[in-house]
Formats: C-alpha cells, sequence, structure tokens
C-alpha cells in the first residue's frame, strides 16, 4: 500500500524567510510524485509533476526535487501569496491511476 | 480554456435523504476521478472513469455509494441514505490519461456536503 507523509503540518515563516516542506512515500515502483496547492474553499491547483529520482522543476519562488524516498518544495523569499496547504501526491505502479495524498503542509507567510 | 467544474459548491442535507453531486471535466480528458477530503484529513480516493473500461470502484466506503458517466463526459456521485460522516467536501478531477498513466489530475472547486 502507497503512504506519503508530509511535514511539517503547519509552518510560519516571514515574508523572505526560505523555507523546505518535506514529502516521505513508500510505493512499489513510483510512476509520479505530484505537488498541488490548496487555498481555503477551493479545489488542489497542480504545480508540479516529477518521475525520477534526481529530477527538479522550478516555478517561480518554489522549486521541487525529488529522491528515492523523499521529495523537498523549497520555497525561496516566500511572499504573502504564497500562504496556502501544499500537498504531495504519488502514482504507483501497484495504485494505477489514483494518486494517494499526503495530509499537506499549511503554510503561512507573515508580512 | 474551462476547468473542471462541479455543482453544486455547497449541499446541506438531513440524514436519511440521498443527494447527487456533479462533475463536469475538462473537454477531451478522458479519465475522471473523485476524491473526498474530510475535515482535518488527506484527500481519499473513491472512484476513477476511464474511457469505456470498467470503472475502479475501490475506494468507495460503503455500497451507499456510487458513481456513474454518461457518455464519456459528465459524471454524477450519488449518496444513498446519506449518515453525518458523509460530510466532507467531494472533489473532482480529470485527465488526459495517457499510455503511460503518468497524467496530471486536474481538480475541480469541490462540493461541501453538510449532512445534518
Amino acid at each position: 500500500e502507497d503512504q506519503v507523509t508530509q511535514s511539517p503540518e503547519a509552518l510560519r515563516l516571514q515574508e523572505g524567510e526560505s523555507s523546505s516542506l518535506n514529502c516521505s512515500y513508500t510505493v512499489s515502483g513510483l510512476r509520479g510524485l505530484f505537488w498541488y496547492r490548496q487555498d481555503p474553499g477551493k479545489g488542489p491547483e497542480f504545480l508540479f509533476t516529477l518521475y525520477s529520482a534526481g529530477e527538479e522543476k522550478e516555478k517561480e519562488r518554489l522549486k521541487a526535487t525529488l529522491t528515492k524516498k523523499e521529495s523537498f518544495l523549497h520555497i525561496t523569499a516566500p511572499k504573502p501569496e504564497d500562504s496556502a496547504t501544499y500537498l504531495c501526491a504519488v502514482q504507483s505502479e501497484t495504485s494505477g491511476s489514483r494518486l494517494t495524498f499526503g495530509e499537506g503542509t499549511q503554510l503561512t507567510v507573515n508580512p | 480554456g474551462a476547468g473542471v467544474s462541479q455543482s453544486p459548491s455547497n449541499k446541506v442535507t438531513e440524514k436519511g435523504k440521498d443527494v447527487e453531486l456533479r462533475c463536469d471535466p475538462i473537454s477531451g480528458h478522458t479519465a475522471l476521478y473523485w476524491y473526498r477530503q474530510s475535515l482535518g484529513q488527506g484527500l481519499e480516493f473513491l472512484i476513477y472513469f476511464q474511457g469505456n473500461s470498467a470503472p475502479d470502484k475501490s475506494g468507495l466506503p460503503s455500497d451507499r455509494f456510487s458513481a456513474e458517466r454518461t457518455g464519456g463526459s459528465v459524471s454524477t456521485l450519488t449518496i444513498q441514505r446519506t449518515q453525518q460522516e458523509d460530510s466532507a467536501v467531494y472533489l473532482c478531477a480529470s485527465s488526459l490519461a495517457l499510455e503511460t498513466s503518468q497524467e496530471t489530475q486536474y481538480f475541480g472547486p469541490g462540493t461541501r456536503l453538510l449532512v445534518l
């Protein structure tokens, strides 16, 4: 059974204070690791897909990296508008197309 | 283009009533998924439709839950005899369903269901 654990559960940063969110996973044959952002009262918004260890992707202040056991979402010089819950999910050889999600990291960036 | 749409956005019902939730996927997407997000919990897979194949119903929590997809597009999730523990946000997603299955799922805004 696929398992995804995200840490920390909540993170408070000052504007401009860089940090990283962690997503640890246990799967049998990773097909893809996905990062989403979810604002209160809205559906998850797609950010990145990573397919193999060593892969990195960037978008504005966000950079996602992947190893064989975990993924990191690095946030550089965050702004208050980056405040949201960040969700990590995996697809695997055994789970097919369904996504298995972690419980998310709630990020608050104070001005 | 238009994203995934869901209706209603909010639904309040009484325990024991049946409810229907609707999802319109992104045009051209052949795969459609339903997930449930309960307060303080991660998203939980419910059911998956891919083209004309039999749906993967392995995530449905009880036989009170069912879903159908008509014409390969719109889907309806039905919950019969609702219980208070059914209160959650029901999210629909769609994807292109490429052969590699490494496809990205795009989510709708969700339907917030409250069972009194």
